[in-house]
């Protein structure tokens, strides 16, 4: 059964750093893609960035919102994605998936998601 | 940046009806656009891959069409357990982005 587990949210001041996880288990985690998605309460899907496979080089990609702030990583040993958030804002206050790029090019899986709280 | 438009914002219909959610890409996208199912406190659910491919297991009811720049996401016949929010994603280019998404409730 593929699944993915998010953890590390919490409550973190303006200004500070978090670091979520997203543990796989279930498929060839190597070989896939992985995506972090926020929503904040009452709000709609937001995409944050991603992490491609060692085929691709691991490359990254972010949005704008997050650039410079935001890193994301694997380490395929450990079939753990991580995102990194620096430097956080009351605006990256959000629920946190982490989502399987599939075969069929689409988030086919996701996880739980964890809730990141940014306030004084 | 891809900005994508959804209408309506919101929706009520019953048990039976036929529901039409449109979807409007700002460029031309080609077919990379899917559409997910979210329910209240759960992640999304991929129910169509390049706008118009039924995910495996995904009832037949549900079903998208379109390219370029426009696309529809149809529920033949709504029944209880559709009620949820519904958006396309486009992932023809970076950054990947959401429409703000359709809420579907019943009359």
């Amino acid at each position: 059964e593929v699944q993915l587990v998010e953890s590390g949210g919490g409550l973190v001041q303006p200004g500070g750093s978090l670091k979520l996880s997203c543990a796989a288990s279930g498929f060839t985690f190597s070989g896939s893609a992985v995506h972090w998605v926020r929503q904040a309460s009452g709000k709609g899907l937001e995409w944050v960035g991603r992490i491609r496979s060692k085929p691709n080089s691991y490359a990254t990609a972010y949005a704008a919102s997050v650039k410079g702030r935001f890193t994301i990583s694997r380490d395929d040993s450990k079939n753990t994605a991580y995102l990194q958030m620096n430097s956080l804002k009351t605006e990256d206050t959000a629920v946190y998936y982490c989502t399987r790029w599939g075969a069929n090019w689409g988030y086919d899986y996701w996880g739980q998601g964890t809730l990141v709280t940014v306030s004084s | 940046d891809i900005q994508m438009t959804q209408s309506p914002s919101s929706l009520s219909a019953s048990v039976g009806d036929r529901v039409t959610i449109t979807c409007q890409a700002s460029q031309d996208i080609s077919n990379y656009l899917n559409w997910y199912q979210q329910k209240p406190g759960k992640a999304p659910k991929l129910l169509i891959y390049d706008a118009s491919n039924l995910e495996t297991g995904v009832p037949s009811r549900f079903s998208g069409s379109g390219s370029g720049t426009d696309f529809t996401f149809t529920i033949s016949s709504l029944q209880p357990e559709d009620i949820a929010t519904y958006y396309c994603h486009q992932y023809d280019n970076l950054p990947f982005t959401f429409g703000p998404g359709t809420k579907v409730d019943i009359k």
